[in-house]
């Protein structure tokens, strides 16, 4: 019952430095989504993916980039970290309008 | 003024009370809404829904007054575990999109 696993969990780059983080479910949901959360500020999407081959912009996509390789993966890019990018980074996915997500253990990024 | 708004807390409550808080919303059209509970450094994940005629689960109840446009939720008989942040989340549709909107969550502490 594996649900939704994100890779890494932890992760520390430098300023300018690229990664990717990587998601997939096994629950054969066509909804994926990528959250960051910083201390008091709760969820803030960043891209969501309805079904395969879509992508949409969330409420903070800058300096992130994502691909929904098929329908079991989400994977979310940083190009050049910032330090601004320091947070939890969350996927989640769930069946389409519904309001029940299933969230990986999250991915604990810090840009020094 | 932000969306969806919670008190953040936290709310310092004995073992075995009584604990209420609210989540409210500024989108008198938001449909569907939901409590989550986060465990400190865990990932979000489902408490329960809230519909319209209110809903129970266990010690465990949630209600919306669409009148004054907030959710609640009620613990009774609180127990150590509940100690977490809860988190309630708004759906709006719009045109054939939804989204879902975030509260920055609410921080029980349950004392022995």
């Amino acid at each position: 019952n594996a649900g939704v696993t994100q890779t890494p969990k932890f992760q520390v780059l430098k300023t300018g430095q690229s990664m990717t983080l990587q998601c997939a479910q096994d629950m054969n949901h066509n909804s994926m989504y990528w959250y960051r959360q910083d201390p008091g500020m709760g969820l803030r999407l960043i891209y969501y993916s309805a079904s395969e081959g879509t992508t949409d912009k969330g409420e903070v996509p800058n300096g992130y980039n994502v691909s929904r390789l098929n329908k079991r993966e989400f994977s979310l890019r940083l190009e050049s970290a910032a330090p601004s990018q320091t947070s939890v980074y969350f996927c989640a996915s769930s069946e389409v309008g519904t309001g029940e997500l299933f969230f990986g253990e999250g991915s604990r990024l810090t840009v020094l | 003024r932000k969306e969806v708004e919670q008190d953040p807390g936290p709310f310092n409550v004995p073992e075995g009370a009584t604990v209420a808080f609210n989540c409210t919303y500024s989108n008198s059209a938001s449909q569907s809404f939901f409590w989550y509970r986060q465990d400190c450094r865990k990932e979000p994940k489902l408490l329960m829904s809230v519909y319209s005629s209110g809903n129970e689960d266990g010690r465990f109840t949630a209600q919306l007054n669409r009148a004054s446009q907030y959710i609640s939720l009620l613990i009774r008989d609180s127990k150590l575990s509940d100690s977490a942040t809860y988190l309630c989340v708004v759906i709006d549709y719009m045109d054939s999109n939804y989204q879902l909107i975030w509260g920055a969550g609410t921080k029980l502490i349950i004392k022995p």
